[in-house]
């Protein structure tokens, strides 16, 4: 189907693990963002990408890491999970022109134990 | 600095009765305003954006928002709220020319009582 996903949904991990959640999209969007998402803050930019091999860091990106090799792929890595970094996160993306509306997946709940 | 403000964390409606959602950004380019909306366990749908001209927009779901420059303000509106409205709502901004970076707001929960 034609969109968005990221996986897993769900995942629940322990304290200075590695984990990886994935973005794929079908629309060939140039832009891709990664957010999390916390009570009391909203939604905040953790790194985004312009392009296949460009990405740039946003709000919060310490402690994450991120790959853009293929267009449609946005990987977010966490190298050594914190309990901080327990949150759900967004991944979304835009296409170039137009006014800068976002595609969001459905989004990732990590736990860190 | 660049910032979106959403005063009221949860309201609570009654079905039937009007809604507005409060939204107010500090943003030092023409803004590019949002409105999402997120119902449980999913992901953020857009309900209507502001680029430019006529100052009331329209959305989707009957929805809309009034831009007012001089309050810094885009408050989300809607006549007869229904039950299936309860969900978060988001206030975004951005500048429309980085690419879809987005600020957001803290989001306000609604709640619509029978």
């Amino acid at each position: 189907d034609a969109g968005i996903t990221q996986s897993p949904r769900y995942k629940i991990t322990e304290t200075g693990r590695q984990v990886t959640l994935m973005c794929h999209q079908t629309w060939s969007h140039s832009y891709m963002f990664w957010y999390r998402q916390d009570l009391g803050h909203g939604l905040r930019l953790i790194y985004y990408s312009a392009a296949a091999d460009i990405t740039d860091k946003g709000e919060v990106p310490d402690g994450y890491v991120v790959s853009r090799s293929k267009t449609e792929n946005f990987p977010l890595t966490l190298e050594s999970a914190t309990r901080s970094q327990t949150s759900v996160y967004f991944c979304a993306s835009h296409g170039t022109g137009g006014g800068g509306e976002l595609f969001f997946g459905e989004g990732s709940r990590l736990t860190v134990l | 600095a660049q910032s979106v403000t959403q005063p009221d964390i949860h309201i609570t409606v009654s079905e039937g009765a009007s809604l507005e959602l409060r939204c107010n950004y500090s943003y030092g380019a023409t803004p590019y305003l949002f409105w999402y909306v997120q119902s449980p366990g999913q992901g953020l749908q857009l309900l209507l954006k502001y680029f430019s001209g006529d100052t009331l927009v329209q959305g989707i779901k009957g929805f809309e928002a009034e831009f007012k420059r001089s309050q810094s303000s885009f408050n989300l509106r809607k006549p007869s709220v229904h039950w299936s409205d309860a969900a978060e709502y988001f206030c975004a901004v951005g500048a429309g020319n980085q690419g879809g970076k987005l600020i957001f707001g803290q989001g306000t929960e609604l709640s619509v009582k029978p």
